[in-house]
């Protein structure tokens, strides 16, 4: 699976945008974007995923670059209830989920 | 309610007394598999079932057993608990189609005395 890089950590004020972006410059061609977040100790949550194309839902819009070697999720209108570790991988489906040390977001009030 | 349950979700025992903690899904999920959390560690897959009767150690399996004799049933036994497995377990299911999604429990936090 392609290893993928993430910042430590952001903030972001509640209300606006959250943009959190992630590396995966070794991805291969069948292996997908997929975006969890854990709220301290509870399991894992998913977000979004997607292949190629942008992806949206109820909780995040998925920006993938052409190249597919980068990747943005967009969280439109953050609140404090965000705050977590999200973690983004990057493969191809009913497989061991590795995760990283993800991005630890914390939402300001 | 889609939903992946795990039973208990927390649990003190003693070294040596064995325990099950089940993991139940609604979802018709032939992938279901078991990972432990530990601080610094990250979470490590432990056991993995591609469908019934058909399971596979992960990265760290010692000590424990699983059995799938039912799709939705997915139970982890420590049959000898040592206080290295105190953790925090997540059960986890999906189909095993490409691009689908992994679902979590809320997961079991077990301490061994």
């Amino acid at each position: 699976d392609a290893k993928t890089t993430q910042p430590t950590s952001m903030d972001c004020a509640e209300g606006r945008a959250a943009n959190l972006p992630c590396n995966h410059s070794t991805i291969s061609g069948n292996e997908y974007v997929y975006w969890y977040r854990q709220i301290h100790s509870q399991g894992p949550q998913y977000i979004i995923h997607g292949l190629k194309n942008n992806e949206t839902n109820e909780m995040a819009s998925l920006i993938i670059t052409e190249d597919r070697k980068s990747s943005t999720l967009i969280l439109p209108h953050a609140t404090l209830r965000d705050t977590a570790v999200y973690y983004c991988i990057a493969l191809r489906g009913a497989q061991k989920l590795v995760f990283g040390q993800g991005t630890r977001l914390t939402i300001n009030p | 309610e889609a939903q992946v349950t795990q039973n208990p979700r927390y649990l003190i025992t003693v070294t040596g007394k064995k325990l099950t903690v089940t993991c139940s899904q609604n979802m018709n999920h032939e992938y279901m598999s078991w990972y432990r959390q530990d601080p610094g560690l990250g979470l490590r897959q432990i056991y993995y079932s591609m469908n019934v009767e058909v399971t596979d150690k992960g990265d760290v399996p010692e000590g424990y057993k699983v059995s799938r004799k039912e799709k939705r049933n997915f139970p982890l036994i420590l049959e000898s608990p040592s206080p290295n497995q105190t953790s925090l377990y997540f059960c986890a299911s999906s189909s095993i189609f490409a691009g689908e999604t992994q679902y979590f429990g809320p997961g079991t936090r077990l301490l061994v005395l």
